[in-house]
């Protein structure tokens, strides 16, 4: 089946840098990539939905400046958690669609600790 | 590995018929337990999620489902499904022993004939 890459799987960050989280579709093109933060004990929410070749789409509430995403090909999508805070560490989870299915695949997951 | 199972990859099945989805899972020890419906052209919606308390757990739309610790299962239950229940279903835990980490089933694709 198709697999989700996603790295690091942990990191642990001290306050005020940036931190980038990597989402890779390995034997598949997704020109859709989603991404997903879940706070403890709660179900996952979507943070933004990324397209290929063009600007991601964020959910209401969350803060484009601070967290940049990027899907400059079709295999590859970034998210990048600017000058990072505690109440950043979280479980970010991304998600890719293959261009002809419409069938979700998921990363394993980034465990963020901000110190 | 420790692991979260859908056995099933695909269910027909036509309108008014009772769904049963199987979710078992590896992981020993305390588990949050949730399933997310994907409907065509959308994106994840959770359905349902068991955290404590009692083991059987009502959702949206209908939707429940049963917590069997003994069997380290969660499975998915509708009595009477319709043509809008066409989606993919996925299952995923949270083992307490791995931390805030959300770990997903591989998904059963659920097609509801008119």
């Amino acid at each position: 089946g198709a697999v989700v890459s996603q790295h690091p799987s942990w990191v642990i960050c001290k306050s005020g840098t940036s931190v980038k989280i990597e989402c890779r579709s390995l034997d598949f093109q997704a020109t859709t990539m989603f991404w997903y933060r879940q706070f403890p004990k709660q179900s996952l929410m979507l943070m933004a939905t990324s397209n290929e070749g063009s600007k991601a789409t964020y959910e209401q509430g969350v803060e484009k400046d601070k967290f940049l995403i990027n899907h400059a090909s079709l295999t590859l999508s970034t998210l990048t958690v600017t000058s990072a805070h505690p109440e950043d560490s979280s479980f970010y989870i991304c998600s890719a669609r293959p261009q002809d299915n419409e069938k979700l695949f998921f990363g394993s997951g980034t465990q963020l600790s901000v110190l | 590995a420790q692991s979260v199972s859908q056995h099933n990859h695909h269910v027909i099945l036509s309108e008014a018929a009772s769904l049963e989805l199987g979710c078992n899972y590896s992981y020993g020890g305390t588990v949050n337990l949730f399933w997310y419906v994907q409907y065509p052209g959308q994106h994840l919606q959770l359905l349902l999620k068991y955290f404590s308390g009692d083991p059987l757990v009502k959702g949206i739309k209908g939707f429940e489902a049963e917590f069997i610790k003994s069997k380290f299962s969660f499975n998915l239950r509708k009595p009477s499904v319709q043509w809008s229940d066409t989606a993919e279903y996925f299952c995923a835990v949270i083992p307490k022993a791995a931390g805030n980490k959300l770990t997903f089933g591989g998904g059963t694709r659920v097609l509801v004939k008119p």
